[in-house]
């Protein structure tokens, strides 16, 4: 298996652009989740999915766009992209068993100028 | 709102001691999981529990629901334990009900 998958590792965008962060799993979880992660503070839920066809908002939802269309993938929008919106991203699925045990992509660390 | 608070933030310590990391959580809180994250960034998921003790390798997780407290205890740490250590507060299962701590970041020197 190769996990949670997410592309790209890097990426820069000028303020204004927007741009697709791509998140696969093959466990065939139902539950995914996007975070972000700032220096200084703990992470913090985007959006997430519980299963294909439902997400629904986070913490911290503003400027961003999720959708569900198969199992496998969750893909994450940054719709006009801000300086605010500089961070690392962690995509992560989970069992939906009693232990509720997480699996984190690698992560995309971005830069908006 | 739950709320998740890790100590210390940061910790050194010499190859061989015995580390403690603690993490005291709101009410509302049910279950504790302790995550770690790598010097390069990625995060895996080293214990979820929602009572008692779990133990894996040198890795000691223990919960007390009554005091919302909750320690990681390393025995015989190791420079390769060096690491940010996270705990998040379960509220019921499911994505929606995490709260992460901020962290401690450990450093282990030989």
């Amino acid at each position: 298996n190769a996990g949670v998958t997410q592309t790209p590792k890097f990426q820069v965008l000028k303020t204004g652009q927007s741009m697709t962060l791509q998140c696969a799993q093959d466990m065939n979880h139902e539950y995914m989740s996007w975070y972000r992660q700032d220096p200084g503070m703990g992470l913090r839920l985007i959006h997430y999915s519980v299963g294909a066809g439902i997400t629904d908002q986070g913490e911290v939802p503003n400027g961003y766009n999720v959708s569900r269309s198969t199992t496998e993938d969750f893909p994450l929008r940054l719709l006009s992209a801000a300086p605010s919106q500089t961070s690392v991203y962690f995509c992560a699925s989970m069992t939906s068993d009693l232990s509720y045990e997480q699996y984190f992509g690698p992560g995309t660390r971005l830069t908006v100028t | 709102k739950n709320e998740v608070e890790q100590s210390p933030q940061n910790l050194t310590a010499q190859e061989g001691e015995f580390i403690t990391i603690n993490c005291s959580y709101s009410v509302g809180i049910s279950a504790l999981h302790w995550l770690q994250q790598h010097p390069g960034g990625g995060i895996v998921s080293l214990f979820m529990l929602s009572s008692g003790k779990k133990k894996h390798g040198r890795l000691i997780a223990t919960i007390n629901i009554q005091e919302k407290h909750s320690s990681l205890h390393i025995t015989a740490s190791h420079p390769r334990d060096s690491a940010v250590y996270i705990c998040a507060g379960d509220s019921g299962g499911g994505a929606d009900g995490l709260t992460f701590g901020k962290g401690t970041h450990l450093i282990i020197q030989p």
